[in-house]
């Protein structure tokens, strides 16, 4: 089956302008997360959603990030006025409830540079 | 706070060598241990995983044991293979619910043949 897809793949933008990047999940399952990943490091967590709910979005750095899941499928993260330093990979992930120990697979990332 | 502190790389080595990347955790109560991979040019992966003490995770000859008792989870293999060149991440998530994992920094290793 498909895994976890990742739209776009790259994404240059300037500072100051709003992106949206898009997730869509391995079919049925119903926890979906998104992490950053700066050169160098390893991911950091922003959200996760159970079903069409933020479950968790300790993550998120500020307000000027915001994400989605209207339907409980596709996700949408958005980032309004971007600055430099929100230059990353944005991954996502999904995982199943019936799977055991939390096993998250993870789509190809999109690579954003904002400059 | 839960944080997973592995091993500065990078780390070289030749083929048929042998393995050892540290992962030590701090956590409250019993987490998920967890190592991923990624390949060049490729997406992250789950390597092996353990959701107990003493629990041992396996796949494609590398090892990794939950040791509560010095809250490690050290990633082994006996013989490397230029095609494992790739960084690796220990990571961890509390329990076994659904919920956010925690990474380490990820270990680049090279291998030469």
């Amino acid at each position: 089956g498909a895994g976890v897809s990742q739209t776009p793949s790259n994404k240059v933008t300037e500072k100051g302008k709003y992106v949206e990047l898009r997730c869509d999940p391995i079919s049925g399952h119903t926890a979906l997360y998104w992490y950053r990943q700066s050169l160098g490091q390893g991911p950091e967590f922003l959200i996760y959603f159970q079903g069409t709910g933020a479950a968790d979005d300790s993550g998120l750095p500020n307000d000027r990030f915001f994400a989605v899941r209207p339907e409980g499928s596709v996700s949408t993260l958005k980032i309004q006025r971007t600055e430099r330093g929100d230059s990353a990979v944005y991954l996502c992930a999904s995982s199943s409830p019936t799977g055991q120990g939390n096993e998250q697979f993870f789509g190809p990332g999109t690579r954003l540079t904002v400059l | 706070g839960d944080s997973v502190t592995q091993m500065e790389g990078p780390v070289t080595l030749s083929e048929e060598a042998f393995l050892t990347i540290n992962c030590t955790y701090t956590a409250t109560g019993y987490p998920s241990l967890f190592w991923y991979v990624q390949y060049p040019g490729e997406g992250l992966q789950l390597l092996l995983k353990a959701t107990k003490a003493d629990d041992k995770g396996s796949n494609k000859g590398f090892e990794a044991t939950y040791r509560k008792e010095t809250t490690s989870f050290h990633l082994e293999k006996g013989s490397v293979q230029v095609s494992d060149s790739a960084v690796y991440f220990c990571a961890l998530t509390r329990g076994s619910t659904l919920g956010r994992l925690y990474f380490g920094r990820g270990t680049q290793l090279t291998v030469w043949p």
